[in-house]
């Protein structure tokens, strides 16, 4: 089993749709989570750390649930400029900044 | 303020050639990551850097890639002799505490071995 499960889709969404993605994780000793944004043929970017109360921003949702090992972004009122590829990055407990383990990715495609 | 740099955006060479790869990471960065990308795929770590020691190469095959950071600022990445499935792109990142964990990433340096 790998230690970072994505759904790589692609989700084909229009405008204005609420879109769901959920990872899994395999070592339920990890620590940190966060979720990256990469478009086409550009580098990874943060898109927002997860933490276990949840956090928000914007219209971006991220969610913890250490009991099942699996962390969620939601999008609400998506846009196009939303289409990218989302990474879901655990890292393992003691490792902080050492080993940042990424998923493969979820391809959102949102259209008009 | 410059972001990390990865120099050459694009190679192509033959199998069994060298090729290498050169970042300068973010001023102030400590911490310098080389991470190998397919398509289709995440990241994934070669090889991190505390200042000029490499604190963790166990993922990066040492019978042809090499890597140096010899003053702790910036690095090269070296592939020899390449092999048609090195094709890939080689990403560098950079991280500094408090942010350890937030990497800031390159550009990337797009390699095709034919």
């Amino acid at each position: 089993r790998k230690e970072v499960e994505q759904d790589p889709g692609p989700f084909n969404v229009p405008e204005g749709a609420t879109v769901a993605f959920n990872c899994t994780y395999s070592n339920s000793a990890s620590q940190s989570f966060f979720w990256y944004r990469q478009d086409c043929r550009k580098e990874p970017k943060l898109l927002m750390s997860v933490y276990s109360s949840g956090n928000e921003d914007g219209r971006f949702t991220a969610q913890l649930n250490r009991a099942s090992q699996y962390i969620s972004l939601l999008i609400r009122d998506s846009k196009l400029s939303d289409s990218a590829t989302y990474l879901c990055v655990v890292i393992p407990l003691g490792q902080a900044g050492t080993a940042l383990i990424f998923g493969k990715g979820t391809t959102l495609s949102v259209s008009s | 303020e410059a972001g990390v740099v990865q120099s050459p955006r694009y190679k192509i060479i033959e199998k069994k050639q060298p090729v290498a790869f050169w970042c300068n990471p973010i001023s102030g960065h400590n911490t310098l990551y080389w991470y190998l990308q397919n398509l289709g795929q995440g990241p994934e770590l070669l090889i991190r850097y505390e200042n000029e020691e490499a604190v963790d190469d166990s993922q990066l095959p040492k019978d042809r890639f090499s890597a140096e950071r010899l003053k702790g600022v910036d690095s090269t990445l070296k592939i020899q002799p390449a092999e048609l499935g090195d094709s890939a792109v080689y990403l560098c990142a950079s991280s500094s505490p408090p942010g350890a964990n937030v990497l800031t990433f390159g550009a990337g340096s797009r390699l095709t071995v034919l």
